[in-house]
């Protein structure tokens, strides 16, 4: 267990809703850097969030958006789903300073139909 | 920009067998790290092992080492004696050492791994 949570576990969603996920950063960890895992893929890196705001973004649509709370929580929201958008999310969170200690959540599957 | 590669999609061994997983890489960078990550069916991403570059010496984890070679941009995980926990796809992952901005892991597409008793 590395103390990183992500809610809901499982999701299923239609083309063209949004979709919000959630991750509680482990205690003390103040930068969450969210990742989009394909059906058999490695993880695609989709940005990053410290203190509260953008630190990095890869190469993603502005749909994809994310927010970070005061309280080291944070969220992943996608508007306008699409069929490509069906994988494993997963948060990840590390110290200030110790940015090769990534701790992973357990992902969302989400299900685009 | 960087890639990772690992060319083994599938690998399977006998329970209490040695087993390595390759994995090359491509950067223009000269100070990075290095990640074997194991994800189980629980889909939880475990970090098994780092390996900082500038560091010539071969990390170590218990059963698990690697083996660094920087000048051939490569860097395999050797399992000794393999359990049947260690069943799970491998990623390996590197990362940029003192970037200002997103500290980001690139990926491999990953190696999945059976222990058979």
């Amino acid at each position: 267990e590395t103390g990183v949570t992500q809610s809901p576990t499982h999701l299923i969603k239609t083309r063209g809703q949004q979709v919000t996920l959630r991750c509680s950063s482990q205690s003390g960890h103040n930068t969450v850097s969210w990742y989009q895992q394909a059906l058999g893929q490695g993880p695609q890196f989709i940005f990053q969030y410290y203190r509260e705001e953008e630190n990095g973004r890869g190469n993603f649509p502005p749909r994809f958006s994310g927010l970070q709370f005061p309280n080291y929580s944070s969220e992943l929201n996608v508007n306008a789903l699409e069929l490509d958008d069906s994988a494993l999310y997963l948060c990840a969170s590390h110290p200030t300073g110790y940015h090769y200690e990534q701790y992973f959540g357990p992902g969302t599957r989400l299900t685009v139909t | 920009a960087q890639t990772v590669t690992q060319s083994q999609p599938e690998m399977s061994v006998q329970e209490a067998e040695t087993v390595t997983l390759s994995c090359t890489y491509d950067t223009s960078e000269s100070n990075y790290y290095l990640f074997w990550y194991k994800q189980p069916p629980s889909r939880q991403m475990i970090l098994v092992i780092r390996q900082e570059a500038y560091k010539q010496q071969n990390a170590t984890e218990n059963r698990f080492s690697v083996n660094f070679q920087k000048a051939a941009k490569s860097f395999s995980l050797k399992i000794s004696d393999s359990q049947l926990g260690d069943t799970a796809m491998y990623f390996c992952a590197f990362m940029k050492h003192g970037d200002w901005g997103a500290q980001k892991l690139v990926f491999g597409q990953g190696t999945r791994l059976t222990i058979n008793p």
